[in-house]
């Protein structure tokens, strides 16, 4: 079975730092790797995926995240945050399976908190 | 598109009530999940359904059932509501393999 290991459950960063939120994952075979953020009282919303590939992948609101196979890590970075980047991340995989139906097993989620 | 609708978005039961979850989605997505949040644990899958007329057991399936009847629906039924039930349930659709699922806006549920 597969797991994602989230290091920090808390992260406070002073707003136009960088910030790097941490992920790593355990597998037997081979996985899709996602990023996803929670607004306070919000659904899921996906900030990148890493399918194949270039290691390095953009997302929206000038996040990335670079994934490392040999360390089986999938780190999320931004250079500068904002304000409005308090928001709880998560980080999931999905099995690169046959039948691809597989739901996303996730961490247990970074609460990234900006301080003006 | 209004992607991945839920119904309610707060509820309160007492114990041993039932109820259903509703959900809908208007993308043609195959593969429709349930998950359930809970502070601090993040999301576990609790049924999955890969079309009309096929689901199957997720991680945490213990006091649940679904059904899906159509592409688009994909109720989640809690039949003897009980304290460990409460929490915040997300729906979610996805085309295919290795494609991002779209989360609903989720389902507050307390149960007392």
């Amino acid at each position: 079975a597969q797991s994602v290991t989230q290091l920090d459950s808390q992260v406070p960063v002073f707003e136009e730092a960088p910030v790097e939120l941490r992920c790593n994952y355990s597998s037997s075979v081979s996985v899709y790797l996602f990023w996803y953020v929670q607004y306070p009282n919000q659904g899921l919303q996906l900030l990148l995926k890493y399918l194949s590939g270039s290691t390095l992948v953009k997302g929206i609101n000038g996040f990335e995240a670079e994934f490392n196979k040999s360390q089986t890590s999938f780190h999320l970075r931004k250079p500068s945050v904002h304000i409005s980047d308090t928001a709880e991340y998560f980080c999931a995989v999905s099995l690169y399976s046959g039948g691809g139906a597989d739901g996303l097993t996730f961490g247990k989620g970074t609460h990234l908190i900006i301080q003006p | 598109n209004a992607g991945v609708t839920q119904t309610p978005k707060f509820r309160i039961l007492k114990i041993g009530q039932s109820m259903t979850l509703q959900c809908t989605q208007d993308m043609n997505h195959n593969y429709m999940y349930w998950y359930r949040q809970d502070p601090g644990m993040g999301l576990k899958l609790i049924y999955y359904s890969v079309g009309a007329g096929i689901t199957d057991k997720g991680e945490v399936p213990n006091g649940y059932n679904v059904s899906r009847s159509t592409t688009e629906d994909f109720p989640l039924r809690l039949e003897l509501a009980a304290p460990s039930q409460t929490s915040v349930y997300f729906c979610a659709s996805r085309p295919g393999q290795g494609a991002p699922s779209v989360f609903g806006p989720g389902t507050r549920l307390t149960v007392l």
